[in-house]
């Protein structure tokens, strides 16, 4: 069985800050690891993903995580945030190939200060 | 390419009636999985059709059941709508025999209220 859990439901930095969210992952086999976001009145869009290569993966939109084993933590950053990012960021683990269901953290709402 | 594309956008129902969700997923993939979002919560797994076949499945009642045609498109059955039923519903796509089997692709949604 797989767990997600992300700390802090609101996360508010200012324009130009770095921005980091956080997920721990419990998974009782090597997970698949994913980091979603979702705009207001729409679908999922897939930012990265962690498939046992590189532990530091880069995605779109200037985002980046690092899977950290001895952690069980997968977090997410960026080093400049824009207005653009506002939206809700999930963190998803799959136990097995990345097509299988999928379990999803409860979201982090990201706040950007003008 | 259209992507995964799900009907109606919205819907609303009463307790007590059935719903039937439609998803086309994505040129090329073969499985569809389908996902309940409540508000202000993270998606959770329903299940997932591969080959026609329910091939995983997640922690939901037997009201909940499914259905893949030999297109791939596939169908979200909901009986008995409880008020709990009110959500967004997700349909992603994957190919498990192809290039996508590491990643899903997630339609817009259909969002259900129940009264």
């Amino acid at each position: 069985a797989q767990s997600v859990t992300q700390l802090g439901s609101h996360v508010s930095v200012s324009e130009g800050a770095l921005v980091l969210l956080r997920c721990n992952y419990s998974s009782s086999v090597p997970p698949y690891l994913f980091w979603y976001v979702q705009y207001p009145n729409q679908g999922l869009q897939l930012l990265l993903k962690y498939t046992s290569a590189a532990t530091l993966v880069k995605g779109i939109n200037g985002f980046e995580a690092e899977f950290k084993k001895s952690e069980t933590s997968f977090h997410l950053t960026k080093p400049s945030a824009h207005m653009s990012d506002a939206a809700e960021y999930f963190c998803a683990v799959s136990g097995g190939i990345g097509a299988d269901g999928l379990t999803f953290g409860k979201g982090t709402h990201l706040i950007i200060q003008p | 390419d259209a992507g995964v594309t799900q009907s109606p956008t919205h819907l609303i129902k009463t307790r007590g009636q059935q719903v039937t969700l439609r998803c086309s997923p994505k040129s090329g993939h073969d499985t569809v999985s389908w996902y309940q979002q409540a508000l202000g919560q993270g998606p959770q797994f329903i299940f997932q059709y591969y080959e026609e076949e329910e091939r995983q499945r997640g922690n939901f009642p037997d009201r909940f059941s499914g259905h893949q045609f030999p297109n791939y498109s596939s169908e979200l059955n909901v009986n008995a709508l409880l008020l709990g039923d009110s959500a967004l519903y997700l349909c992603a796509s994957s190919s498990i025999a192809g290039a996508d089997y590491n990643e899903q692709f997630f339609g817009p949604g259909t969002r259900l209220t129940v009264l």
